[in-house]
């Protein structure tokens, strides 16, 4: 079982929906984030959570939301979804005093 | 303030070739640096890391990167490619002394031709 799961894996919306993605993980990792990947564009951070009582904005956090409901479990929400959401999108995980992050497998969004 | 520059967005080689991936990064402070490869349909996944040491880091996959300090730069290679390596890589820099959140590369686009 991978350790760290991302719900949905696709999914398409229209523009001015709320929509959730969700991200949990089973390392039991302190600290997650939440990234978006373009074509050329590499990954840019919106927002991470060092724990539970603990959220930071990250480069382009405008437009998205986040919640940490528990130490697994770390959801990205996009208020109104605008075409320009279109993305995949990535949790990932870390503990901290290590370096490596350990990334779910994506969620590719598509808002028409 | 970090940064991370990959130099060629696309490298297309022949399997069994050499190739070399290029990255440089800019950063006031010291360093830790990173390599991290998806493959088609995938997360990405850590493929080596430099914290301190020695500059020359090996990773998986018969891959390895060297942290040249005068030229900033962090480039991966591997002497003989295969098809399984066709892949998106990502260079990754974290000053050490600052934000625990990494910056991340556009990314390299690995084709490997048979």
């Amino acid at each position: 079982d991978a350790d760290v799961t991302q719900t949905p894996r696709n999914r398409i919306t229209k523009t001015g929906k709320r929509i959730m993605l969700e991200c949990s993980q089973t390392k039991g990792h302190d600290r997650m984030y939440w990234y978006r990947q373009d074509p050329g564009l590499g990954l840019r951070l919106i927002y991470y959570s060092f724990d539970v009582k603990d959220i930071n904005k990250g480069e382009i956090s405008d437009g998205y939301s986040v919640s940490r409901q528990a130490q697994a479990k770390f959801s990205l929400s996009l208020e109104s979804a605008i075409p320009n959401q279109t993305a995949l999108y990535f949790c990932a995980t870390s503990v901290s005093g290590q370096e490596t992050q350990y990334f779910g497998p994506g969620t590719r969004l598509l808002v028409l | 303030a970090q940064s991370v520059t990959q130099l060629d967005s696309q490298v297309p080689v022949f399997e069994e070739a050499p190739v070399e991936l290029r990255c440089n990064y800019s950063s006031s402070v010291s360093v830790y640096l990173f390599w991290y490869v998806q493959y088609p349909n995938q997360g990405l996944q850590l493929l080596l890391k430099y914290l301190s040491g020695s500059t020359l880091v090996k990773g998986i996959n018969g891959f390895e990167a060297e942290f040249n300090k005068s030229q900033t730069s962090f480039h991966l290679r591997k002497p003989s490619v295969h098809i399984s390596d066709t892949a998106e890589y990502f260079c990754a820099v974290r000053s050490a002394g600052g934000s625990y959140i990494p910056t991340f590369g556009r990314g390299t686009s690995l084709i490997v031709h048979p």
